[in-house]
């Protein structure tokens, strides 16, 4: 069963514009949020995360937003760059555990 | 400040081998994760560990062992490789684990694993 879902394996984006990656979840118990961008052979790094006590977080050019009652995240870029070319990972955890659950990753492709 | 370090960073078993992924980090970080990655399928935790001597198992433990004898090394042990083995494993650390908000994890650079 995945509790966090990405529905999107893909997406092109043309430089300057915004990208937007979505994020679902199933498990109510989550009150924590990360997302995590993965280049080609390297290990996944921290990009933003947001807690259930918020609706959005912004940081730079990435702006995480928080929709509760439809158990959705999405993350905004903007405006993208080609070095954020990559993949895109969502994950969760609950307070009460001390696991992350990851989505299966959305692929970034911002053109130039 | 080298982080979380996996070693290696690529090997291929034989089915049927054993082997020992290593994973230390350097951070003091008291949580530290096995990941493993497959193609389309995301990050599934295999085992966790929030302490020294404290283990328990995530998602897919089935063929892996874990051992957290120390703060900074967590590693990763295949007793009878299998094909379905074959993957990219990560492993992480975070100072104050999933529970806290305000906190990640940091991942390793990985390591690629083939069975055949």
């Amino acid at each position: 069963d995945q509790q966090v879902k990405q529905n999107s394996p893909s997406l092109s984006v043309q430089e300057g514009r915004i990208s937007i990656l979505n994020c679902d979840y199933t498990n109510s118990m989550f009150d924590y949020f990360l997302w995590y961008k993965k280049y080609p052979a390297e290990g996944p790094t921290f990009l933003i995360s947001i807690s259930s006590i918020k609706d959005k977080n912004e940081d730079g050019r990435f702006t995480v937003f928080l929709n509760k009652s439809a158990k959705h995240l999405s993350l905004h870029i903007v405006p993208s760059q080609p070095g954020d070319s990559a993949v895109y990972f969502c994950a969760a955890s609950d307070s009460g555990t001390y696991k992350y659950i990851f989505g299966t990753g959305t692929r970034l492709k911002v053109l130039a | 400040n080298a982080g979380v370090t996996q070693t290696p960073k690529f090997r291929i078993l034989k089915i049927g081998q054993s082997m020992t992924l290593q994973c230390t980090q350097d951070m003091n970080h008291n949580y530290m994760y096995w990941y493993r990655q497959d193609p389309g399928m995301g990050l599934k935790l295999i085992y966790y560990s929030v302490g020294a001597g404290i283990t328990d198992k995530g998602e897919v433990p089935n063929g892996y062992n874990v051992s957290r004898s120390t703060t900074e090394d967590f590693p990763l042990r295949l007793e009878l490789a299998a094909p379905s083995q074959t993957s990219v494993y990560f492993c992480a650390s975070s100072y104050s684990g999933a529970q806290s908000v305000d906190t990640e994890a940091f991942f390793g650079q990985g390591t690629r694993l083939t069975v055949v």
